[in-house]
């Protein structure tokens, strides 16, 4: 199975503190997504980055990416009691034939007490 | 008001019913996708379509079917032959890279 792994499944933090979490996959990628879902809800895309992109930001958001090692990892600065949710890494494995395929990852859950 | 949007929001079904799950989308993409998601777990593809009248077999196809006979609507089929139906369905399409996701359906066998 190509699905990604991340770690942890499961992080408790304060807020204003950060959060980072990791996710490792298996074969070479055009592309790695994170998405944020809330409890019950649909998945909201968060940031992009590409396999020639070692660093990217968004607001309170960076990911990273280290295609050697085959992974990536979300830092989300300054929590917020709203940034409660579950986080998944998406992988796209297509190469040329860029069918946008995603391969998920089992996600890791975030809580931020307020 | 552009989005995508799934019907119904829960769902029931005896044993050995088909029942289709709707998803429509207003923003003018081309692919579409299903998954279903258990819990606690991430989203696994069910089919995919990349333009209208053509559909592909994800991973877990097997007990599932679908059409495409519009670009706005890619609706799915739970079959009896899918031996455990129970789960949340999640439909989402796209134009390039990123993926917008419907609010889900979540289907339960009694």
């Amino acid at each position: 199975s190509q699905q990604g792994e991340e770690d942890p499944q499961a992080l408790s933090i304060q807020e204003g503190e950060n959060a980072t979490m990791n996710c490792s996959y298996k074969t070479s990628i055009n592309n790695l997504q994170w998405y944020r879902q809330n409890s019950g809800r649909g998945l909201v895309h968060l940031i992009l980055i590409r396999s020639n992109e070692r660093e990217k930001h968004s607001g309170r958001l960076r990911v990273t990416l280290d295609t050697s090692k085959k992974s990536s990892s979300l830092l989300i600065t300054a929590s917020r009691a709203a940034d409660t949710a579950s986080y998944f890494c998406a992988t796209d494995h297509s190469g040329s034939s860029n069918t946008g395929k995603l391969i998920f990852g089992q996600g890791t859950t975030l809580q931020v007490k307020p | 008001d552009g989005g995508i949007t799934q019907s119904p929001k829960y769902l029931f079904r005896k044993e050995g019913q088909n029942v289709t799950l709707s998803c429509e989308q207003n923003l003018n993409h081309d692919a579409m996708y299903w998954y279903r998601q258990d819990p606690g777990q991430g989203l696994r593809l069910i089919y995919y379509s990349q333009i209208v009248n053509d559909f592909q077999k994800g991973d877990i196809a097997e007990g599932y079917s679908v059409s495409r006979e519009k670009k706005e609507s890619f609706p799915l089929t739970v079959t009896s032959a899918q031996k455990n139906p129970t789960a949340f369905y999640l439909c989402a399409s796209s134009r390039w890279e990123e993926q917008f996701f419907g609010p889900g359906t979540r289907l339960t066998v009694l």
